[in-house]
């Protein structure tokens, strides 16, 4: 079975700075991708990033990238020069197959990370 | 602009009383996904389809269901079954290769 761990439930970081929000997974497929999500107080989720287990380089979008150590079994988001609009809980997510698959590309989530950006 | 509409926002459910939330999405996706989410927790998937006509359940389907009549629909029936239905449900779809899940903005259900 897939699982998700997100080890820390709430974070502060001082506007400007970088922060990273880490996320530990475990499976048994050789093939497989993750994600990140950010979810403000609307509910919304709002997809930031993706990595496929096969792919060599780490992730990065605009302020966003992913720390994928494949090995160790981690995929901790980056974000750096934080702005207060960064405010939001992050969920780390994690679906079977690098590629369309029978049976579905279902989502596990971790718990969350609530981050809280200071002035 | 293409995306996934879930009606209402917000929902109120009295006891005993099954009610149906909307999932409809013009992104040409074929998999679509229900999840439920609870007051600081992840999100849990309830039933997922990847086909007209086809659907299975995720980890906690007892006391919901869906059809899949359309594409572009993916409902979901809260039943009197569901003993604690008061969350935050969240639809999704992916695109073929799976890089990406779009999500609705979600209906908060509570039961009165």
């Amino acid at each position: 079975a897939q699982k998700i761990t997100q080890t820390q439930p709430g974070m502060f970081v001082q506007e400007k700075e970088a922060v990273t929000l880490d996320c530990t997974y475990d499976t048994s497929d050789q093939s497989y991708g993750l994600f990140w999500y950010k979810q403000p107080s609307s509910g919304e989720m709002i997809f930031l990033i993706y990595q496929g287990s096969y792919d060599e380089q780490n992730a990065t979008e605009g302020r966003y990238s992913l720390n994928f150590q494949k090995a160790r079994k981690s995929a901790n988001l980056v974000i750096s020069a934080s702005q207060l609009g960064d405010s939001a809980m992050y969920f780390c997510a994690m679906k079977r197959g690098d590629w369309p698959r029978m049976g579905g590309n279902m989502l596990t989530f971790g718990g969350g990370t609530r981050l809280m950006v200071k002035p | 602009d293409g995306g996934i509409t879930q009606s209402p926002k917000y929902l109120f459910r009295k006891e005993g009383q099954n009610v149906t939330l909307s999932c409809e999405q013009n992104l040409n996706h074929d998999a679509m996904y229900w999840y439920r989410q609870d007051p600081g927790q992840g999100l849990r998937l309830i039933y997922y389809s990847q086909i007209v006509n086809d659907f299975q359940k995720g980890d906690i389907a007892e006391g919901y269901s869906v059809s899949r009549e359309k594409k572009e629909s993916f409902p979901l029936t809260v039943t009197s079954a569901q003993k604690n239905p008061t969350a935050f449900y969240l639809c999704a779809s992916m695109t073929g290769f799976g890089t990406e899940a779009f999500f609705g903005q979600g209906t908060r259900l509570t039961v009165v």
